[in-house]
């Protein structure tokens, strides 16, 4: 079965500062994977996904299949990013449930 | 163009009550799909529904089911409500295809038993 785990429950970094939010994954086969943000008094919302290999309001995230790793990462962090981020993962044919890590909830501080 | 819909927003209910929640994806969508949030246990696969048939299914007792209809509107009932049920209950929408993974999440309906 797939598992996401996000080690941190809570990161907080002062602004200015490098993020990275940590996503390791189980999973045998070709997984798809994505993050998503939630943040203050708004929707779950995508915030990435790695077939894209885009970089969403400066947040980008490299898929290594040899650490199972999805790390989130921005080298600048701003007070609007403060939000609750989620992991997910898919079985790579679209036919199946994303399945979600528990979250990081990132804070940063001015 | 309009995002998913759910009703109600919030609800309260005593213990071996039951509850019904709607949603309304994105016009175009065939796909729902519907959560349970707890501050505990994040973000729980319900089920999920496409073209009317329940296509996936995640680890929750029978008390928890649900039903598409015909216009991709879904439904999901919880039968013989507890204390343990009280959560965010979210739907997701996703079109077909290649964006069938990328889902797009309603407000939730906020559940509360007593």
């Amino acid at each position: 079965a797939q598992r996401v785990t996000q080690p941190e429950k809570l990161l907080s970094v002062f602004k200015g500062a490098p993020v990275e939010l940590k996503c390791n994954y189980s999973y045998s086969g070709s997984p798809e994977l994505f993050w998503y943000v939630q943040y203050s008094r708004q929707r779950l919302q995508l915030l990435l996904r790695h077939i894209s290999r885009e970089s969403i309001k400066g947040f980008t995230a490299d898929l290594n299949k040899g650490e199972t790793s999805f790390h989130l990462k921005k080298p600048f962090a701003q007070e609007e990013d403060s939000a609750m981020y989620y992991c997910a993962l898919s079985r790579n044919s679209g036919n199946t449930p994303l399945v979600f890590g528990k979250g990081t909830r990132l804070s940063v501080i001015a | 163009k309009a995002g998913v819909t759910q009703t109600p927003r919030y609800l309260i209910k005593t213990r071996g009550q039951q509850v019904t929640l709607s949603c309304s994806p994105i016009s175009g969508h065939r796909s729902v799909s519907w959560y349970q949030q707890t501050p505990g246990q994040g973000l729980q696969f319900l089920f999920e529904y496409f073209s009317e048939t329940q296509r996936n299914k995640g680890n929750f007792p029978g008390r928890f089911s649900g039903r598409q209809f015909s216009n991709s509107r879904s439904e999901m009932n919880v039968s013989t409500l507890e204390l343990g049920d009280s959560a965010l209950y979210l739907c997701a929408s996703s079109s077909a295809g290649s964006g069938a993974n990328v889902l797009t999440f309603g407000a939730g309906s906020r559940l509360t038993v007593l």
